[in-house]
């Protein structure tokens, strides 16, 4: 059966550090990935689209990497910070106009 | 950027009790919105595919007529939750993506959801 997986439910890490979470899918052949954060009780805001082609992206202090052969996508904060605690979602689509399907997600902590 | 409104942010209601939610994009046309249910510390888990001018398309096992969808403009989507009971409760997100770029590869813009809380 098709699943995705975020790894880590939870991550805690230190303000300043690089903090890197881990998508992973299967039975998926998909035309892109995103990933959103949420914060609680809001909707999900997209961060970074990479397209099967691409194997890395930036914005900013951000970056996504898509590993079509290992099926997995990477996503790094670097000098991270208080404020970019929330839970961050993986989230794929098979085409351009079918919906995303998402990950569980996984809840970053930023410690000061 | 793209913004999509979601309202009511919450709704407490008794069993029984039909709920509208609305989903309006604001400065694009949407001819393909999306709504999404989420249960605490849990996915996104996609309900069904509203099309502008034609029936919803429903995922496998969401019941189409308890969960009414009416996509009756290129800026609107709503989803009537009716006769909800306790089970219903739940967080409900909207989705939306900017038609006019072509639709293709591009992120979708999720409103702030709707807490319903049924008693």
């Amino acid at each position: 059966s098709q699943k995705i997986e975020q790894n880590s439910e939870a991550l805690n890490i230190q303000e300043g550090k690089t903090a890197t979470l881990t998508c992973n899918y299967t039975n998926y052949s998909p035309a892109y990935l995103q990933w959103y954060r949420q914060d609680p009780g809001r909707g999900p805001v997209f961060l970074l689209l990479i397209r099967e082609n691409e194997k890395e992206k930036r914005k900013e202090r951000l970056k996504v990497t898509f590993d079509t052969t290992l099926k997995q996508s990477l996503f790094h904060i670097t000098a991270s910070q208080p404020a970019d605690s929330a839970t961050y979602l993986c989230a794929l689509a098979l085409s351009g106009n079918t919906p995303l399907v998402f990950g569980k997600g996984t809840r970053l902590s930023v410690i000061a | 950027g793209a913004v999509v409104s979601q309202h009511p942010s919450r709704v407490i209601c008794k069993s029984g009790t039909s709920v509208k939610i609305e989903c309006r994009s604001l400065d694009f046309q949407a001819t393909t919105m999306f709504w999404y249910r989420q249960f605490p510390k849990q996915s996104l888990m996609l309900m069904a595919t509203s099309n502008e001018g034609s029936k919803a398309t429903y995922e496998q096992g969401v019941e189409k007529d308890k969960f009414l969808i009416n996509h009756a403009s290129l800026t609107l989507s709503t989803l009537t939750v009716t006769s909800a009971h306790p089970e219903d409760s739940s967080f409900y997100i909207c989705s939306a993506r900017d038609g006019d770029r072509g639709g293709n590869n591009q992120p979708q813009h999720f409103g702030d959801g709707t807490r319903l809380s049924i008693l």
